[in-house]
């Protein structure tokens, strides 16, 4: 069965240095990977997407994702944390027309 | 403006009482999707649907209806609710191909 985990519930990181969001999947065939941001009481926004080519992908506000097909992740990276980068992001995966989402990590950006 | 709509926003209603929960988009897109939204279990596909009158289940579609009568709307309706379907419920829209999904403001759902 296709899955996605998420395995850090909250990441806590000083404005100003490097961010990480994990995650890892596990499907059968290529995935197609996805992260979305989901401010307080708005609607979930599209970053990025991996659908095929560079294992580095580039997305919006700034984050980039990291393909490893060997280790089976999609960790989302941020060179420099913003205070307004505080929000719930999700990795996602399609498997033929449905989605998989994860639990969701908390990022908080402390100034 | 590019978006997704849904209506209402905010509903309390009755374990029992039918309701329908109405999702709208004005990009064309052909795939739509259900997801609830519920605290230490991230987002989970309820229906989604392909195109005008194809739709298939999701993860959780037990208690859910869906119909895709026009290509823009997609109401989720749920004939008897129960308390355990208070959620947070995204409508959402796509084109077929592992596309960008659009997702709507949410509607925030309490059976009592």
């Amino acid at each position: 069965a296709q899955s996605v985990a998420q395995p850090e519930d909250q990441v806590n990181v000083a404005e100003g240095n490097p961010l990480t969001v994990k995650c890892t999947y596990s499907v059968s065939g290529n995935p197609y990977l996805f992260w979305y941001v989901q401010y307080p009481n708005r609607g979930l926004q599209f970053l990025l997407k991996y659908i095929t080519g560079d294992n580095l992908v580039k997305g919006s506000y700034g984050f980039e994702a990291e393909f490893n097909k060997s280790q089976t992740s999609f960790h989302l990276k941020k060179p420099s944390a913003l205070v307004s980068d505080s929000a719930l992001y999700f990795c996602a995966v399609r498997d033929t027309y449905q989605y998989i989402f994860g639990t969701g990590t908390r990022l908080k950006v402390l100034a | 403006e590019a978006q997704v709509t849904q209506n209402p926003r905010y509903l309390i209603t009755v374990t029992g009482k039918k309701l329908t929960v109405t999702c709208s988009q004005n990009m064309n897109h052909e795939y739509m999707s259900w997801y609830r939204q519920d605290p230490g279990l991230g987002l989970r596909q309820i229906y989604y649907s392909m195109n005008v009158e194809v739709t298939d289940k999701g993860d959780v579609p037990e208690g859910y209806k869906v119909s895709r009568k026009e290509k823009r709307n997609f109401p989720l309706i749920l004939e008897s609710p129960s308390p355990n379907q208070t959620s947070l419920y995204f409508c959402a829209s796509s084109g077929l191909a592992a596309d960008t999904q659009y997702f709507g403001p949410g509607t925030r759902l309490t059976v009592l």
